[in-house]
């Protein structure tokens, strides 16, 4: 089965203090995996694609690297204006459904 | 600007009532999707719709009700068989390239509809 996995659930980080969220998935095969971030009340906002292994994607403070089986979301030096739940999902092979984890809440203090 | 509303950004209903959510897309894209998020739980899929007068169920479509009349709308009806329709619910739409490669998902803002 399908499967995507987020760690840590929720992460509280001091301002400056660089960090890494996890997103394991278990498809057949990969089309694409996708972060998102959303605040509360509100829709998630797009952040990253990433198609195959060995490809990494930048904007501001935030890296996406993608292997086989996990995805990393690097944020280096957060702010508080970063703290959001970011959310990772996946489409596999065959399907045109995407498979979403239940997402981790950052919250950075200043 | 190019983008997705969501209407309205509250609801209440009243038990045996259906009532219809709006989601509308000026971005030119053929595929829409309705997702329902709960606290604790990922976004799971309602319906999808690929191209106009044409939809699929998603993962826990019992209880609702779609059309896909025009390419720009997508409107979500939640109908009084929905036990539990109180929740966060999400339109997105993304293009429909039909290659390999994953299109790339964009949300509305959301509406939510809580059970009086």
């Amino acid at each position: 089965e399908d499967q995507v996995t987020q760690s840590p659930e929720a992460l509280r980080l001091q301002e400056g203090e660089s960090s890494s969220l996890n997103c394991s998935y278990t498809v057949s095969g990969l089309r694409g995996l996708f972060w998102y971030r959303q605040d509360p009340g509100k829709g998630p906002e797009f952040l990253f694609t990433l198609y195959s292994a060995g490809e990494e994607k930048e904007k501001e403070r935030l890296k996406a690297t993608l292997t086989k089986k996990e995805s990393f979301l690097h944020i280096t030096a957060p702010k508080p204006e970063d703290s959001a739940t970011y959310l990772c999902a996946v489409q596999a092979s065959g399907t045109y459904k995407y498979i979403f984890g239940t997402g981790t809440r950052l919250k950075v203090l200043a | 600007d190019g983008g997705i509303t969501q209407s309205p950004k509250y609801l209440f209903r009243k038990e045996g009532q259906n009532v219809t959510l709006s989601c509308e897309q000026n971005l030119n894209h053929d595929a829409m999707y309705w997702y329902r998020q709960d606290p604790g739980q990922g976004l799971r899929l309602i319906y999808y719709s690929q191209i106009v007068n044409d939809f699929q169920k998603g993962d826990i479509a019992e209880g609702y009700s779609v059309s896909r009349e025009k390419k720009e709308s997508f409107p979500l009806t939640v109908t009084s068989a929905q036990k539990n329709p109180t929740a966060f619910y999400l339109c997105a739409s993304s293009i429909f390239s039909g290659r390999h490669l994953a299109d790339t998902q964009y949300f509305g803002p959301g509406t939510r509809l809580t059970v009086l």
